[in-house]
């Protein structure tokens, strides 16, 4: 059983939709990690949260220590919001370093 | 800025061949990290090096080396290189301190062994 689990794998929306991806961990984590990987290629970070909400723009993040439970939601969706979103565990791994285990990612496309 | 570089952007290689991948970052970061990426899969941690001089393995680190001589730069090795090494990698470096972690992605390189 992977660390980290995404649901869905794909996810296609209509513009406007309010969007829900999900991501469940089963090891003890320092943080977990919300990135985004674009069409062309290119990984951005957009959320670290170890506990509670963050809200950037139409994104907001959400986790629960207990359930080991985290959503990502995009709110009034658009289709340049199109990409993989991306969940990741941190963990201090010791030596001094910080380690990231990543989920499988999930696709979403929203059409116009 | 530049952030993260990479270079190739894509490569082939032979079975068996040779080849380096270079990344360089300019923000000073003293972790860095080198990931490959399968279809379907998620990112999977080759070597990473949290300073100059000082690297260690990953989750998969057979059929590669690394070497970190400066803060700047981590170049990834393939030696006799195998088709289950067909991947897009990408580099990374980061900034960390108990509570505050930002990870800068480099733009990855394809490579396809055939």
């Amino acid at each position: 059983k992977n660390e980290v689990e995404q649901s869905p794998q794909n996810l296609t929306a209509q513009e406007g939709e309010f969007i829900t991806i999900n991501c469940s961990y089963s090891v003890g984590i320092s943080a977990l990690h919300w990135l985004q990987q674009h069409p062309g290629g290119g990984i951005v970070s957009l959320f670290m949260l170890s506990s509670g909400k963050k809200k950037h723009g139409r994104l907001i993040a959400t986790i629960n220590i207990q359930e080991k439970h985290s959503s990502l939601h995009i709110t009034a969706s658009h289709p340049r919001d199109s990409a993989v979103y991306i969940c990741a565990v941190g963990r201090d791994a010791g030596a001094g370093s910080y380690q990231l285990t990543f989920g499988k990612g999930t696709k979403l496309s929203v059409i116009p | 800025n530049a952030g993260v570089t990479q270079t190739p952007k894509f490569r082939i290689l032979k079975i068996g061949q040779s080849m380096t991948l270079q990344c360089t970052q300019d923000m000073n970061h003293n972790y860095m990290y080198w990931y490959r990426q399968d279809p379907g899969m998620g990112l999977k941690l080759i070597y990473y090096s949290v300073g100059a001089g000082i690297t260690d393995k990953g989750e998969v680190p057979n059929g590669y080396n690394v070497s970190r001589s400066t803060t700047e730069d981590f170049p990834l090795r393939l030696e006799l290189a195998a088709p289950s090494q067909t991947s897009v990698y990408f580099c990374a470096s980061s900034y960390w301190v108990p509570g505050v972690y930002e990870q800068y992605f480099g733009p990855g390189t394809r490579l396809t062994v055939t």
